[in-house]
């Protein structure tokens, strides 16, 4: 399966400021990258799908401005959390999707904003 | 709006159980449906994906199933182990969209 690199694995981080989540394929080239948030004992919610080269699509009820997503090229894709407030602490996913339909997953990121 | 819910929420069953979770969809126009285990604070490892022609896939002692007319899938765990306490998650790739929507997820515990 495919090899999905996720920095950094945990950070903290004072309100305000802002935090850049890294989200590399390792093993193929991913036109798109999907990144997903995980609340406490909760399942992952879709926040936006990352597309190489052009806009990212961001789901329903997710801030564009807030989350701020590029994919500058084929194996990474960048996750920046702007303005963090502790509402915003989470953790927070990517994932790839291989040809044959298959989801893989990186390892997450962890965000606490203090 | 799809929804997924799994059934139970939570098991805990002794070491060499046999054992089944549930995984249910609202919209049966789905294309692919995945499964996978999280550990506590970890990512998501895949295992097993059904793709739309399919209706069942094997792995070792999982075996997945899915009817899409109904709207369900199942996951069967034979002769459970301690290493298998996780929490698994089913996920559905709406038709047409690439995106997948979880299921709430079932917390399994295996008791040595």
């Amino acid at each position: 399966g495919a090899v999905v690199s996720q920095h950094p694995s945990w950070v903290i981080c004072k309100s305000g400021t802002s935090v850049k989540i890294e989200c590399r394929s390792l093993d193929f080239q991913a036109t798109t990258m999907f990144w997903y948030r995980q609340f406490p004992k909760q399942s992952l919610m879709l926040m936006a799908t990352s597309n190489e080269g052009s806009k990212a699509t961001y789901e329903q009820g997710v801030e564009k401005d807030k989350f701020l997503i590029n994919h500058a090229s084929l194996t990474l894709s960048t996750l920046t959390v702007t303005s963090a407030h502790p509402e915003d602490s989470s953790f927070y996913i990517c994932s790839v999707r291989a040809d044959t339909g298959e989801l893989f997953f990186g390892e997450g990121s962890r965000l606490t904003v203090l | 709006k799809q929804e997924v819910t799994q059934i139970p929420a939570a098991l805990s069953v002794p070491e060499g159980e046999n054992l089944v979770l549930n995984c249910s969809f609202t919209d049966s126009a789905i294309y692919n449906l995945q499964w996978f285990r999280q550990d506590p604070g970890k990512g998501l490892t895949s295992l097993l994906l059904i793709q739309s022609s399919q209706r069942e896939q094997t792995s070792g002692r999982l075996n997945a199933s899915l009817d899409k007319s109904s709207g369900r899938s199942t996951l069967y765990i034979a002769a459970s182990q301690p290493g298998d306490s996780a929490t698994y998650l089913c996920a559905v790739e709406r038709a047409g969209t690439y995106k997948y929507i979880f299921g709430t997820g079932t917390r399994l515990k295996v008791l040595a």
